[in-house]
Order: structure tokens, then sequence, then C-alpha cells
């Protein structure tokens, strides 16, 4: 596709349960950033890849948080034993590399309901 | 750390009227990017405007300008002529621009903007 995916759009889970939530990046993107945003909030840096490497991890609230990427392409970021707290939309956003001039393009967000 | 601060969580605007939104940063670089971006109903994030802080300009795109006082760290957004599709989440974002620290934006908590006719 054209631009930045996600999946699932939405997604309602049991406090205590595991999520994955996945990023398929603009094709040829070297740098892939997860961001969070919480209701009526700004976005949130977690994390970003350059390559299947990720120099900037900063942004991970906690160790139950967790995003891998793959082949340069893919990113799954892992939730661990979900928390109410974890509940938001997660956004992810794509660039052909890492540096402020080249913009960042966002995908739709994955929306997480904790029940 | 940078922050950014928008100060106004809510602003409304008459179909083709001009509406101005404020932005304040804080930093202690020289180097660096300030952003627009929209957020409407759908959550995609889309880029509005850029400013690099060392062009003295003030960007232009069509109807949406700022206003980059960079000594007040102040960055304000201007629509003008505003139309029914303006209506969206608006957040002021900030990006270094040194290479070791450039990966991340950094985002005040936005204005919603309300379009009436």
């Amino acid at each position: 596709g054209a631009g930045v995916s996600q999946s699932p759009s939405n997604k309602v889970t049991e406090k205590g349960k595991d999520v994955e939530l996945r990023c398929d990046p603009i094709s040829g993107h070297t740098a892939l950033y997860w961001y969070r945003q919480r209701l009526g909030q700004g976005l949130e840096f977690l994390i970003y890849f350059q390559g299947n490497s990720a120099p900037d991890k900063s942004g991970l609230p906690s160790d139950r948080f967790s995003a891998e990427r793959t082949g340069e392409s893919v990113s799954t970021l892992t939730i661990q034993r979900t928390q109410q707290e974890d509940s938001a939309v997660y956004l992810c956003a794509s660039s052909v590399v890492p540096l402020a001039a080249y913009e960042q393009y966002f995908g739709p967000g994955t929306r997480l309901t904790v029940t | 750390a940078q922050t950014v601060t928008q100060s106004q969580p809510e602003m409304s605007v008459q179909e083709a009227e001009t509406v101005t939104l404020s932005c304040t940063y804080d930093t202690s670089e020289s180097d660096y990017y300030l952003f627009w971006y929209k957020q409407p109903p759908s959550r995609q994030m889309i880029l509005v405007i850029r400013q690099e802080a060392y062009k003295q300009q003030n960007a232009t795109e069509n109807r949406f300008s700022v206003n980059f006082q960079k000594a007040a760290k102040s960055f304000s957004l201007k629509i003008s002529d505003s139309q029914l599709g303006d209506a969206a989440m608006y957040f002021c974002a900030y990006r270094s621009g040194n290479t070791g620290t450039a990966s991340k934006l950094t985002f005040g908590t936005g204005t919603r903007l309300q379009v009436t006719l």
C-alpha cells in the first residue's frame, strides 16, 4: 500500500491479557516510530527503530512493553499483562531516515481498550 | 528535555474567517524543527506545515501560515479562509535537529478547532 498501515484498528482486551499491535511502514522507509495517545492528550513517544535495531527505547513506560522489527519492515508492539492505564490509541509512523528534515508519515492507529 | 505547550484546549471560528492557534516551546538547542499536525476524527495525523529554526522566513502552505518567534520560543498557526474541513485537533510538535537525538517528535496537548457556519 501507499501509506502506513496498522492492525487491528480496534482491540478490546481483558486486564491481564497480552496484546500485539502491528505496524506496516511505507516500503523503503528505514525509520519506524511508535507513539501512544491517551484520551484528550498529545502523542507520547515510545520507541523508534533504525532498520531492525532500536537506538531509542526511552519512552517505553514499563518492562511490560516491548517492540521488535523484522526484515526492516513490519514492527510489532507487545504489551504484556495489560492494565487499564494502557488504554489508548497506539500510532505508528515511518520515515525515509531518522532525521528531522524527513517527514514522519503516520498510520491510522490502533485503539486499545483494556476492560 | 524539550517541552511543547498549547494553552488553548478549544477554539472556534466561523467559516471563511481567520483563526490563530498558539504554541510555545522550551529548548536549549539551536537546531530544531517545529511542526503543526492536524488530526481529524479518523485519527490519521496529517502534517500541515513545518518550520526549520534556522530559517527566519515564516513558512506558508496555501491557507496555513506560521508566526515563528525564535527568541520568544513561540510558534503560532494561522488558518485563513477557514473551511468546514479544517475542523480537527491540531498538535504543535518539536523535533531536534541533532543527528543523535533527531528521532522523536515531542507533542503539545492539542487544540480542538471547531468551524461553524
